[in-house]
């Protein structure tokens, strides 16, 4: 199975950056992905990692070091609309995706 | 435009009665997932599916049933020996390549509430 660990809760003002981190143990692995939620909406896809190193796009960069079971998603020049919760899913065996309990980012000005 | 249609978005049932989710997509994907969210928690598989005809069991699959009749329609029905159902459901679907798992792309969802 899978256990992926990510923390509940971060806050950040307006124009700062903030690094959600998101240790996993996997009993297979297919690449790590990130999405953001929107209270009472559907995630969205926001990144794909499926070797070490960093992805870059836009404002939003996310890490992966699969020898350490550790990825973070890196939000830059934070906007009040970045408030939403971040899901960490890792793709194991069987075209499954587990999915961490999220971090609810809130944005202050 | 492609995507993928979840209805009813608000469900309301009595105790003892099941009722089911509808999930369509026009992605042409192979592989399709129904997730239960609750508060505070992440995303919990229930079932999903590779191929037509052929359906797995998730991590809560107890007390919930899907078919796979059609490529593009994975419809949930919440049976009334589920226990705590009322909850977000949200449908999803994916490419296959090979062994890995695409990018999930996700219906509005569906909340439903046991009165």
């Amino acid at each position: 199975g899978q256990n992926i660990d990510q923390p509940t809760e971060m806050t950040a003002t307006e124009g700062a950056i903030v690094q959600i981190n998101c240790t996993y143990q996997t009993s297979g692995f297919n690449g790590l992905f990130w999405y953001q939620q929107h209270a009472g909406e559907a995630p969205t896809f926001l990144s794909y990692n499926v070797l070490d190193g960093l992805e870059e796009k836009g404002r939003f960069s996310s890490f992966l070091s699969r020898s350490k079971g550790y990825s973070y998603l890196l939000l830059k020049e934070l906007q009040m609309k970045d408030s939403a919760s971040y899901l960490c899913a890792v793709g194991g065996n069987d075209y499954k995706l587990s999915f961490g309990a999220g971090t609810t980012v809130t944005v202050r000005a | 435009d492609g995507g993928i249609t979840q209805s009813p978005k608000y469900l309301f049932r009595k105790e003892g009665q099941n009722v089911t989710l509808s999930c369509e997509q026009n992605l042409n994907h192979d592989a399709m997932y129904w997730y239960r969210q609750d508060p505070g928690q992440g995303l919990r598989l229930i079932y999903y599916s590779q191929i037509v005809n052929d359906f797995q069991k998730g991590d809560i699959a107890e007390g919930y049933s899907v078919s796979r009749e059609k490529k593009e329609s994975f419809p949930l029905t919440v049976t009334s020996a589920q226990k705590n159902p009322t909850a977000f459901y949200l449908c999803a679907s994916s490419m296959v390549r090979g062994r890995d798992t695409g990018e999930l792309f996700f219906g509005e969802g569906s909340r439903l509430t046991v009165l």
